[in-house]
């Protein structure tokens, strides 16, 4: 069966310093990838996805960027955090396909930036 | 532009009690529809889908929901409450596009009395 982890689960980073969210899939090749944030009362943001190594897309323009250094693994980046990058940060998997458009999710990071 | 609607932002009900969870989506063609949920601080567990065929869908945690196309509707259902089931609910679309992305509502939260 497949499963997703994320790491770390929980994280506490000043404003202005790096980060580095790590996705893994396991038990299926070639999904696609996606990382969602959400922030208290406003429902799920999509911020990237994946179709494939090294092939992201952007959905907002912000102060994060993703990476997909092998097939199963999406990283979330960040050079510099800002306070309103705080929030709750998800990772999910689809069908390589993706014509199902059926979505499962990790079990998340808590990210507060002070 | 598709988009999803769940008009209830909060909805209290007594255990034992039924439960109707609203959603509305807007979409050109057949949609495909699904119900999420999400327990404080973890990662949204699917519930049910629905992609083609018999309009009354069956799920995980006894839901069901009932897809309407002449009202949009995709509303979730379960006869008695449980306790446990005091979490919060997203309902989401297929946005049409080849890359499996979803579309989620704002999410309802319900709360259950004892």
């Amino acid at each position: 069966s497949q499963t997703i982890h994320q790491w770390p689960a929980t994280l506490v980073q000043p404003v202005g310093s790096p980060l580095s969210l790590e996705c893994t899939v396991e038990g299926t090749s070639n999904p696609n990838l996606y990382w969602y944030r959400q922030a208290a009362g406003r429902g799920l943001q999509l911020l990237f996805y994946s179709v494939g190594i090294g092939q992201i897309s952007s959905e907002v323009p912000q102060n994060l960027s993703a990476s997909r250094p092998q097939d199963r693994q999406f990283i979330l980046s960040s050079k510099k955090l800002l306070l309103s990058d705080s929030g709750f940060y998800l990772c999910a998997w689809s069908g390589a396909s993706g014509l199902s458009y059926e979505q499962y999710f990790g079990p998340g990071t808590r990210l507060t930036v002070t | 532009a598709q988009s999803v609607t769940q008009p209830d932002i909060h909805i209290t009900v007594s255990e034992g009690a039924s439960l109707e969870l609203r959603c509305n989506y807007s979409y050109g063609a057949t949609p495909y529809l699904f119900w999420y949920v999400q327990s404080p601080g973890q990662g949204l567990q699917l519930l049910l889908k629905y992609f083609s065929g018999d309009t009354l869908v069956q799920g995980i945690k006894g839901f069901e929901a009932e897809f309407k196309r002449s009202q949009s509707s995709f509303n979730l259902r379960k006869p008695s409450v449980h306790w446990s089931d005091a979490a919060e609910y997203f309902c989401a679309v297929g946005d049409g596009g080849s890359q499996g992305n979803l579309i989620f509502g704002k999410g309802t939260k319900l709360s259950v009395k004892p």
